[in-house]
């Protein structure tokens, strides 16, 4: 069963717009963490932002955002004021946390491919 | 400077010719793993290990082995590629214990080729 879910392959925004990035999780573990990442057309996969499932506020990193709705399964980034420079794709995962130790590797979504219009 | 170091970053190979992809990690990191991203697939966890000496299955191991006999390595290796393994894989590394939820580091990926 699909544990991540991005419903969007692409998106187009203009410059300066704020942009938000869905992704949607299915788990029936408590203790989990949340990433983004973003990865450019040169390939690397760059750490944006991570919530934890026990967190109560969002988290933020410079112009990242993470929408954390626990009871919707929802995680969703928002980039404010989005720049040239944040075309890419972007990726969220998921690692769920063992309450006796030890967790598993990241589960990915399928990726959103967003391009910034100038 | 943490990095996760891969090598090669490209390579071309032949079916079968077995090959073998190095990844080393600075941080004394625990859990290594291995991924692999094709296109509309998004990345998929190959084998992981939480320890020197413990490796597991991911999602995607047939054709693939491990090792992680010292802390700070954990190769790749393909015994007899096929060109259905043709793809960009990244490793990563993290803290574990209670720290599992840190920030997992990817080194720059290998883009893999095999004709």
């Amino acid at each position: 069963a699909q544990k991540i879910t991005q419903t969007q392959p692409g998106m187009f925004v203009q410059e300066k717009e704020a942009v938000t990035l869905d992704c949607t999780y299915d788990t029936s573990d408590q203790s989990y963490g949340l990433f983004w990442y973003k990865q450019p057309s040169s390939g690397e996969m760059i750490f944006l932002i991570y919530q934890g499932s026990y967190d109560e506020q969002n988290a933020t990193e410079g112009r990242y955002s993470l929408n954390f709705q626990k009871a919707r399964k929802s995680a969703n980034l928002v980039i404010s004021a989005s720049q040239l420079g944040d075309s890419a794709m972007y990726f969220c995962a998921m690692r769920e946390i063992y309450s006796g130790g030890g967790a598993d590797g990241l589960t990915f979504g399928k990726g959103t491919h967003l391009i910034i219009q100038p | 400077e943490a990095q996760v170091t891969q090598n090669p970053r490209y390579l071309i190979t032949v079916t079968g010719k077995k090959l073998t992809v190095t990844c080393s990690q600075n941080m004394n990191h625990e859990y290594m793993s291995w991924y692999r991203q094709d296109p509309g697939l998004g990345l998929r966890q190959i084998y992981y290990s939480m320890n020197v000496e413990v490796t597991d299955k991911g999602d995607v191991p047939e054709g693939y082995k491990v090792s992680r006999k010292e802390k700070r390595n954990f190769p790749l290796i393909l015994e007899s590629p096929s060109p259905n393994q043709t793809s960009l894989y990244f490793c990563a590394s993290s803290l574990g214990g209670n720290s599992w939820g840190n920030t997992i580091y990817f080194g720059e990926g290998s883009w893999l080729t095999v004709v």
